[in-house]
């Protein structure tokens, strides 16, 4: 069974950083391009960040680039979201998914809560 | 680059029909039959409904259906239940800019 669990969420102020990891299993990891998508309070789903299979692509939504880096070890099935100058409108859940083709989410995780406020 | 546009909210009666549109541009959902929907239940985690506009993952009811016209796709829910009531997000890959939009979501209310 596919299982995504993200952890690393939590409270930051403004300006400051965070690392999101993303633990795979039952699946084969290296074969799979890993998305990670958020959800403000209340709000809709929005893209972050894609990396391909091997980790060499990378692309970001324009709102996080330069700020957020994402990143995988595949010998540890593990996909991460750097996060750094976080800004409040960065706060919401964080989902790390699973990408069959290009779009087609078929697994997500849990979630991450991120919440920027000082 | 915006978000593809789906209306707020849509309604319907236990068996009717409804249909949820997701307006996109040549960029986007015109360029590709590439999109997807997703339902997600309150404070549950959203779910792959349709994907390459018209296909349902295995599990999924076939009361959902999606199609796609020029820029705008669309997702259908006939036999209307109960458990339908959620939102709906559709989403696409970009040609470019962003990679992947999503729509800004649909709630759909069962009376």
């Amino acid at each position: 069974e596919v299982h995504l669990a993200e952890s690393g969420g939590g409270l930051v102020q403004p300006g400051g950083s965070l690392r999101l990891s993303c633990a795979a299993s039952g699946f084969t990891f290296n074969s799979y391009w890993m998305h990670w998508v958020r959800q403000a309070p209340g709000k809709g789903l929005v893209w972050v960040s894609f990396v391909n299979s091997d980790g060499t692509i990378t692309r970001y939504a324009d709102s996080v680039k330069g700020r957020f880096t994402i990143s995988r070890d595949n010998a540890n099935n593990t996909l991460y979201l750097q996060m750094n100058n976080l800004r409040p409108e960065d706060t919401g859940i964080y989902y790390c998914t699973r990408a069959v083709v290009v779009t087609d989410f078929d697994s997500w995780g849990q979630g991450a809560l991120v919440t920027v406020s000082s | 680059q915006s978000a593809l546009t789906q209306p707020a909210s849509v309604s319907g009666s236990p068996g009717q029909s409804i249909t949820i549109s997701c307006i996109g541009s040549s960029s986007d959902i015109g360029s590709y039959n590439i999109v997807s929907w997703y339902q997600q239940h309150p404070g549950r985690v959203p779910k792959l409904i349709l994907y390459e506009v018209a296909e349902r993952p295995s599990g999924v009811s076939n009361r959902f259906s999606g199609s796609k016209s020029g820029n705008t796709a669309s997702l259908t829910i006939s036999g209307l239940q109960a458990e339908d009531e959620a939102d709906y997000y559709c989403c696409s890959s970009a040609l470019r800019g962003t990679l992947v939009l999503f729509g800004g979501g649909t709630k759909l209310t069962v009376l």
